[in-house]
């Protein structure tokens, strides 16, 4: 089966640096991918990781490690307009993507 | 930057009618899902397309589902027979080749009444 777990919700503050965590168990893995999702928008492509390591985007970044199902994204530098939903979705063998719950993230001033 | 495009932005049915969900893929994109999102759930895999074929369909895209591409751009889901629980938001998503990120367009809400 497919079995995607991240935080339901997670707050910082503006200017600070925020990790995002998600395990994952999945029947084939073909990369891991985290979207950002305004509410009442469609989700946004932030960042992926297919070998293990570090992948770093400005002021995002995501790690994975396919031995322990896990990955997290890092944002750096919070800002006021990074609340959103994060989404951290696993590609399977065949190209379909399985999302997880999402994580809400809400960045106080 | 190229967009995925869907129309309408909001459809609003009869239950029991039927529905057909428009989507644009980025141009020289191959391969195409639609997904779905309920009110507070999560995006959920419907099917994904290939070289005029369906390639991978979920549990969820039973006999009332179906989809199209009609021609060299568009990319339909048809919903026939709309039940309540049908209401949500849809996403059509498109992708290059295999290693590329999905795009996703901006969705229709879906209400069925």
């Amino acid at each position: 089966g497919q079995n995607i777990d991240q935080p339901t919700e997670m707050t910082a503050t503006e200017g600070a640096i925020v990790q995002i965590n998600c395990t994952y168990q999945t029947s084939g893995f073909n990369g891991l991918f985290w979207y950002q999702q305004h509410a009442g928008e469609a989700p946004t492509f932030l960042s992926y990781n297919v070998l293990d390591g570090l992948e770093e985007k400005g002021r995002f970044s995501s790690f994975l490690s396919r031995s322990k199902g896990y990955s997290y994204l890092l944002l750096k530098e919070l800002q006021m307009k990074d609340s959103a939903s994060y989404l951290c979705a696993v590609n399977n063998a065949g190209n379909m993507l399985t999302f997880g719950g999402g994580t809400r993230l809400m960045v106080k001033p | 930057e190229p967009e995925v495009t869907q129309t309408p932005s909001h459809q609003v049915t009869q239950m029991g009618q039927e529905v057909i969900l428009r989507c644009v893929p980025i141009s020289n994109h191959l391969y195409f899902y639609w997904y779905r999102q309920i009110l507070g759930q999560k995006v959920e895999f419907l099917v994904s397309f290939y070289n005029n074929e369906i390639s991978e369909k979920s549990e969820i895209f039973d006999d009332q589902f179906s989809v199209e591409r009609p021609d060299g751009s568009n990319f339909t889901l048809k919903i026939r027979s709309t039940k309540l629980e049908d209401s949500a938001m849809y996403f059509c998503a498109s992708k290059g080749d295999p290693s590329q990120p999905q795009h996703f367009g901006d969705g229709t809400r879906l209400s069925i009444l």
